[in-house]
């Protein structure tokens, strides 16, 4: 659902199942896409990246799908392991601009 | 490889004290680094750029005279938060670009700074 003040959309599933996190963007411009996981009290960490010319990416267990034409991006998890819990940012880079613009962030939990 | 550390992990100091916090890539030469800060439970939100030898590009809102950057060579960063006040209590992480892949950026661990 919708994150509404402090509250980030939270993804239950249980261990062993697929995941699927979702993010919108609204910049045209965004060329370049990439997932992050942060776990709790650490930094966000790599997951896997996109360009605007491709729409699908694998990597080990996740697969990254971009849409530009309703400019949503997708992250799937395979086979969910407790080990996935953390929170999932999707980022975005301008291909003006070096910098990301991060979305608010999906926490998953991953029910053993 | 693009390990990206920062120091000190935890800080806690009197408000009007300054705070420095250094980011440093261990694996590679940084192009460019960027500061970030993170409220709980929010999204990453970007202070300013960095590049080695140049002053620093500070987001719309973000006081350059309070969070003083330095970049002053191609593995460290600073972060200077000045007359801290416990408004400036977060969690600052700092990022990195090689000169190989400009695009990935390769975070740090994060610091967590409580003002009192």
């Amino acid at each position: 659902g919708e994150s509404v003040g402090l509250h980030l959309p939270t993804l239950s599933v249980q261990e062993g199942d697929n995941s699927i996190i979702n993010c919108a963007y609204s910049n045209s411009a965004s060329d370049y896409f990439i997932w992050y996981k942060q776990e709790s009290g650490k930094g966000p960490q790599f997951i896997i990246d996109i360009r605007s010319n491709m729409d699908k990416r694998q990597g080990q267990r996740v697969t990254v799908l971009l849409n530009k034409t309703v400019k949503h991006l997708s992250l799937q998890i395979a086979a969910t392991q407790p080990g996935d819990s953390a929170v999932y940012f999707c980022a975005e880079k301008d291909m003006g601009r070096r910098a990301l613009t991060f979305g608010s962030g999906t926490r998953l939990q991953v029910q053993p | 490889g693009a390990v990206v550390s920062q120091h000190p992990s935890r800080v806690i100091c009197k408000s009007g004290t300054s705070v420095k916090i250094e980011c440093r890539s261990l694996d590679f030469q940084a192009t460019t680094m960027f500061w970030y800060r993170q409220f709980p439970k929010q999204s990453l939100m970007l202070m300013a750029t960095s590049n080695e030898g140049s002053k620093a590009t500070y987001e719309q809102g973000v006081e350059k005279d309070k969070f003083l950057i330095n970049h002053a060579s191609l593995t460290l960063s600073t972060l200077t938060v000045t007359s801290a006040h416990p408004e400036d209590s977060s969690f600052y992480i700092c990022s990195a670009t090689s000169l190989g892949r400009q695009e990935t950026q390769y975070f740090g661990p994060g610091t967590r700074l409580l003002v009192l």
